[in-house]
């Protein structure tokens, strides 16, 4: 499985617009970007999945440039309940459910 | 519906002892997979079940197995408990093993005195 690098920390305040960087330079050619978000003591939650270019949902938006080398998880106008850690994963669709969580990044939103 | 249920939420166990932790997945997921999470180490693959049948299993000593039975609800039990084995041990199910978004339980946290 490709190897992800994030940012340990990131910290914003609310209303802004957060974005956090995740590296991947070994994606291979069937992994897919996936991005989970974890609060304290609670399981990861499922935010948003993509392949290539840009995915949006309804919580998030996801860039993936060209190279698939890195992806880009943007939080539009978060707010303190967005505090939580962030975590980039990558993977083929074969084996997908094995999932290898890095050590993701702690956002901080501060009123 | 309903989500992955876990049980039980907190567990206190002596070095030694052996323990079963309980998962439901949601209802028609026939995949669940297992992890340990620590401060120290992060999340951690433990293994994956899919239709009663091992998977995939983590890099965790033959003291942490598990099963799945026929409505697809898991097991997994730690024999011979450590003080290292505190964790957050979180379950996750999927429809399928291949390319299905996991939805995770709230875990059980075990803690080994």
């Amino acid at each position: 499985l490709a190897k992800t690098t994030q940012p340990i920390s990131m910290d914003s305040y609310e209303g802004q617009e957060v974005n956090i960087t995740c590296s991947h330079n070994n994606i291979a050619t069937n992994d897919y970007i996936t991005w989970y978000q974890q609060f304290p003591s609670q399981g990861p939650r499922f935010i948003i999945q993509g392949y290539k270019t840009k995915v949006t949902n309804e919580v998030a938006s996801l860039f993936i440039p060209a190279d698939r080398k890195s992806s880009t998880l943007s939080l539009p106008r978060v707010s303190l309940s967005d505090t939580a850690v962030y975590y980039c994963l990558v993977g083929d669709v074969s084996g997908y459910s094995t999932l290898t969580f890095g050590k993701g990044t702690m956002l901080l939103v501060s009123p | 519906k309903a989500g992955v249920t876990q049980t039980p939420r907190y567990l206190i166990k002596t070095r030694g002892q052996q323990v079963t932790l309980s998962c439901s997945p949601i209802s028609g997921h026939r995949s669940v997979s297992w992890y340990q999470q620590t401060p120290g180490q992060g999340l951690q693959f433990l293994f994956e079940y899919f239709s009663e049948t091992q998977r995939n299993k983590g890099n965790f000593p033959g003291r942490f197995s598990g099963r799945q039975f026929s409505n697809s609800r898991s097991e997994m039990n730690v024999s011979t408990l450590e003080l290292g084995d505190s964790a957050l041990y979180l379950c996750a199910s999927s429809f399928s093993p291949r390319g299905s978004e996991a939805f995770f339980g709230q875990g059980t946290r075990l803690t080994v005195v």
